[in-house]
């Protein structure tokens, strides 16, 4: 079955500084790959995905992540953090064709000093 | 349009007691699942569905049973509530290749 490790429960940036949230996984056909935010007390809120074609990806709120195969990463990016970034983020990868669903990673926790 | 709709939003139960978490969704989506949310483990798949009349299990389904008898709803059945079972409910749906689309939770505690 799919897997999502998330390196860092938690990322500590300044504001303005670069934003990188990093996420491998494990997939045993090619993967689809979802990156979501949860603010406090609310839902998961998708932020971008990756399906076929272009491997940079770019979502809402100024954030992108690039598929790498060979590294089987998916790495999340934003050039200059927002106090308003302060999120929980989660990776998730699906395996369409097998009927699986959603794996998520164990989340990152951001945190953006002034 | 609503999207998904899960309630109760908050509940305690003693422990052996029973309850059901009802969801539903109104964008006609196939796919729907739900997952736990517990501190450092992010989201565990419970049970999922592909379309009314058919589910199956996910990675953490003992002491929970779900149904799929209509396409909108997807209730999901604690049968003996146990404190290990304390946690944040989230349903999700979505459509065949598109991401998943997630109500706002049930919180649920088990004394």
């Amino acid at each position: 079955a799919q897997s999502v490790t998330q390196l860092g429960s938690h990322v500590s940036v300044s504001e303005g500084a670069l934003v990188l949230l990093r996420c491998n996984y494990s997939s045993s056909v090619p993967p689809y790959l979802f990156w979501y935010v949860q603010y406090p007390n609310q839902g998961l809120q998708l932020l971008l995905k990756y399906t076929t074609g272009a491997t940079l990806v770019k979502g809402i709120n100024g954030f992108e992540a690039e598929f790498k195969k060979s590294e089987t990463s998916f790495h999340l990016t934003k050039p200059s953090a927002h106090m308003s970034d302060a999120a929980e983020y989660f990776c998730a990868v699906s395996e369409w064709g097998n009927n699986n669903d959603m794996r998520f990673g164990a989340g990152t926790r951001l945190t953006v000093k002034p | 349009n609503a999207g998904v709709t899960q309630t109760p939003k908050f509940q305690v139960l003693k422990t052996g007691q029973s309850m059901t978490l009802q969801c539903a969704q109104d964008m006609n989506h196939e796919y729907m699942s739900w997952y736990r949310q517990d501190p450092g483990m992010g989201l565990r798949l419970i049970h999922y569905s592909v379309g009314a009349g058919i589910t199956d299990q996910g990675e953490v389904p003992n002491g929970y049973n779900v149904s799929r008898s209509t396409t909108e709803d997807f209730p999901l059945r604690l049968l003996s509530a146990a404190p290990s079972q304390t946690s944040v409910y989230f349903c999700a749906s979505r459509g065949r290749g598109q991401p998943q689309h997630f109500g706002d939770g049930t919180r649920l505690s088990i004394l």
